[in-house]
């Protein structure tokens, strides 16, 4: 069964500091990794993806991501958090099936930035 | 600049009443999705259509049905609205052909059921 996991569900970091948010996933076959952001009352915008080559995948607001094959694991990171940062994540892999290619998404983390 | 167009951003409507969720998409992609949000659980899938008048079940299909009659439209349809359908529905678009691509969200349609 294909699956994602976000183990934390919030996590709090200060401005300046690095930040890291955890992703773990199931999936058969080779996986197709996505990071998504939520902002308060909007949809959920696409910051980056994993889909084959260089295990470090650079995005959007100078997140990047680690894909992990041995540990099956896409943590999301930042060398250094911003106010703006504060946001919830989401983790998600597309993975093959009937007539389309189905997305399975994590629960979400909240990331605190404090001042 | 890609867009998917939710047109009702907040919504309250009484028990039992029926509701349409719209959405449009000007990317002239071929899949359309309908998601639900509740804290804690994440986006879990209520139907998706992967071509006009075509349309499959998701994970939580119960109390919900929709209709696709061109394209860039996709409806949701609340036939009875009952109060454990407040929540936060998202639609989302995406290229069939493009097996690697994402998914492309609109801004959510806020629905408190009372």
């Amino acid at each position: 069964a294909q699956s994602v996991a976000q183990p934390e569900d919030q996590v709090n970091v200060a401005e300046g500091n690095p930040l890291t948010v955890k992703c773990t996933y199931s999936v058969s076959g080779n996986p197709y990794l996505f990071w998504y952001v939520q902002y308060p009352n909007r949809g959920l915008q696409f910051l980056l993806k994993y889909i084959t080559g260089d295990n470090l995948v650079k995005g959007s607001y100078g997140f990047e991501a680690e894909f992990n094959k041995s540990q099956t694991s896409f943590h999301l990171k930042k060398p250094s958090a911003l106010v703006s940062d504060s946001a919830l994540y989401f983790c998600a892999v597309r993975a093959k099936g009937y007539n389309f290619n189905k997305f399975y998404f994590g629960s979400g983390t909240k990331l605190n930035v404090k001042p | 600049d890609v867009k998917v167009t939710q047109s009702s951003r907040y919504l309250v409507k009484r028990t039992g009443e029926k509701v349409f969720l719209e959405c449009v998409q000007d990317m002239d992609h071929e899949n359309m999705f309908w998601y639900r949000q509740d804290p804690g659980l994440g986006l879990r899938l209520i139907y998706f259509s992967y071509d006009v008048k075509m349309k499959e079940k998701g994970d939580i299909p119960e109390g919900y049905s929709v209709s696709r009659e061109k394209k860039e439209r996709f409806s949701l349809i609340l036939e009875s609205a009952s109060t454990n359908q407040t929540s936060m529905y998202l639609c989302a678009s995406s290229l069939r052909t493009r097996n690697t691509g994402e998914l492309f969200f609109g801004e959510g349609s806020r629905l408190t059921v009372l």
